[in-house]
């Protein structure tokens, strides 16, 4: 059973740039939550998606934005990119009738903003 | 103030040793986690705690939700037990409340 995939593992992007991350939920979940992890903190939440709607927002500018597919794979794109968006960007899935069975996340994709 | 508070931030052991990373919170919490995140950025669930004690192997969660206060032991610690770990909770605002977490305490044990 695939717990929770993320891709890519690494990027490097300039300035001003957008990015797209994707996640792919462990079977069975259908909630994705993207997280920001800078180096050396703890990560801070962005945003929750739920049958394809985003349904908890953290403190995270407009040029933050997802998406939800049917199939509860999800995407994070951010726009107009920042040096101080070079972090660690880590997905949660969870099952939203279950939140006794927590979290599975993924290994994360790493964003280097030059 | 952070609302998820670690101690301590840092912490090296000898193999063997007695290990215990502390963990207080100021918000009331649906469920309290204990993660394990190694150097590539991989995070695992080592523990969801909403009362009383857990164990895993070497591994022992407590929580004491009247003082908000959770620890994490490790038993014979051993250098593959070298990793950040991150404490977080589920705030009480709907059970499918985001995580609000810890900065984490990095573990560094010697052989």
């Amino acid at each position: 059973d695939a717990g929770v995939t993320q891709s890519p593992t690494h990027l490097i992007k300039t300035r001003g740039q957008q990015v797209t991350l994707r996640c792919s939920p462990k079977s069975g979940h259908d909630t994705v939550s993207w997280y920001q992890q800078a180096l050396g903190q703890g990560p801070q939440f962005i945003f929750q998606y739920y049958e394809e709607e985003e349904r908890q927002r953290g403190n995270f500018p407009d040029r933050f934005s997802g998406h939800q597919f049917p199939n509860y794979s999800s995407e994070l794109n951010v726009n107009a990119l920042l040096l101080g968006d070079s972090a660690l960007y880590l997905c949660a899935s969870s099952r939203r009738d279950r939140p006794s069975y927590g979290y599975t996340f993924g290994s994360g994709t790493r964003l280097t903003v030059v | 103030k952070n609302e998820v508070e670690q101690s301590p931030q840092n912490l090296t052991a000898q193999e063997g040793e007695f290990i215990t990373i502390n963990c207080s919170y100021s918000v009331g919490i649906s469920a309290l986690h204990w993660l394990q995140q190694h150097p590539g950025g991989g995070i695992v669930s080592l523990f969801m705690l909403s009362s009383g004690k857990k164990k895993h192997g070497r591994l022992i969660a407590t929580i004491n939700i009247q003082e908000k206060h959770s620890s994490l032991h490790i038993t014979a610690s051993h250098p593959r037990d070298s990793a950040v770990y991150i404490c977080a909770v589920r705030s009480e605002v709907g059970s499918q409340g985001n995580l609000i977490f810890g900065k984490g305490t990095k573990l560094s044990v010697k052989p």
